[in-house]
């Protein structure tokens, strides 16, 4: 079974700050996608930044980066200059063939 | 935004009885999701469809029955609603494979 697993529950950073979303996931697969999500209180889901697994280059959307480490089965989200509009749930998702797992999601404030 | 529209957008309704959220989409995307999200489980999927009459389980299926008779819309059907299946219930499409989802803006279901 695949599995994603997001270890920190609530984070908090402060405005202008960087802060670091953690995702490790469980895969027998080779060609795989994974995904970030955010999740304001309006309860929209988000895409926030997406990775192929068979790229090394780590993606980048303007203030969210990414840092994938294939072999560890990692993929932690970096948020730069946090803003107060980041404040959300954040989900790490994995994508193969049909089907897409989510993480348990992390809680992210933001403090003014 | 993705052309996705979940109904109802919030319903109440009793243990035992049958209840069916609908999934409408203009896209023509051929993946459609159906997910349950709780707290602490984050988003877990109950079915999912990757084609009209074409559908599988997913890790959540009991008490769940789905249907695809045309592209754009996938209905969730619980036959006969427990109070364990309250929760926010989204849909979620798909263009194809290795790529991200989209997703409705939610049903919240409660059953009493």
């Amino acid at each position: 079974a695949q599995t994603v697993t997001q270890s920190q529950p609530e984070m908090s950073v402060q405005e202008a700050e960087t802060v670091t979303l953690s995702c490790t996931y469980d895969t027998s697969e080779s060609d795989y996608y994974l995904f970030w999500y955010k999740q304001p209180p309006s309860r929209q889901m988000i895409l926030v930044i997406r990775q192929e697994a068979y790229k090394q280059q780590n993606a980048t959307e303007n203030r969210f980066s990414v840092n994938f480490q294939k072999a560890a089965k990692s993929f932690s989200l970096k948020i730069s200059d946090s803003q107060l509009g980041d404040a959300a749930m954040y989900f790490c998702a994995y994508e193969a063939g049909n089907q897409f797992y989510f993480g348990t999601g992390t809680s992210l404030t933001v403090i003014p | 935004d993705a052309g996705i529209t979940q109904s109802p957008r919030h319903k109440v309704t009793e243990t035992g009885t049958p209840v069916t959220l609908r999934c409408h989409q203009t896209e023509n995307h051929r993946y459609m999701y159906w997910y349950r999200q709780d707290p602490g489980h984050g988003l877990r999927l109950i079915h999912y469809s990757y084609g009209v009459k074409d559908t599988d389980k997913g890790e959540v299926s009991d008490g769940y029955s789905v249907s695809r008779s045309k592209t754009e819309d996938f209905l969730l059907t619980l036959e006969s609603a427990t109070s364990s299946q309250t929760s926010v219930y989204f849909c979620a499409i798909k263009r194809q494979r290795n790529t991200e989802a989209f997703f409705g803006q939610g049903t919240r279901l409660t059953v009493v």
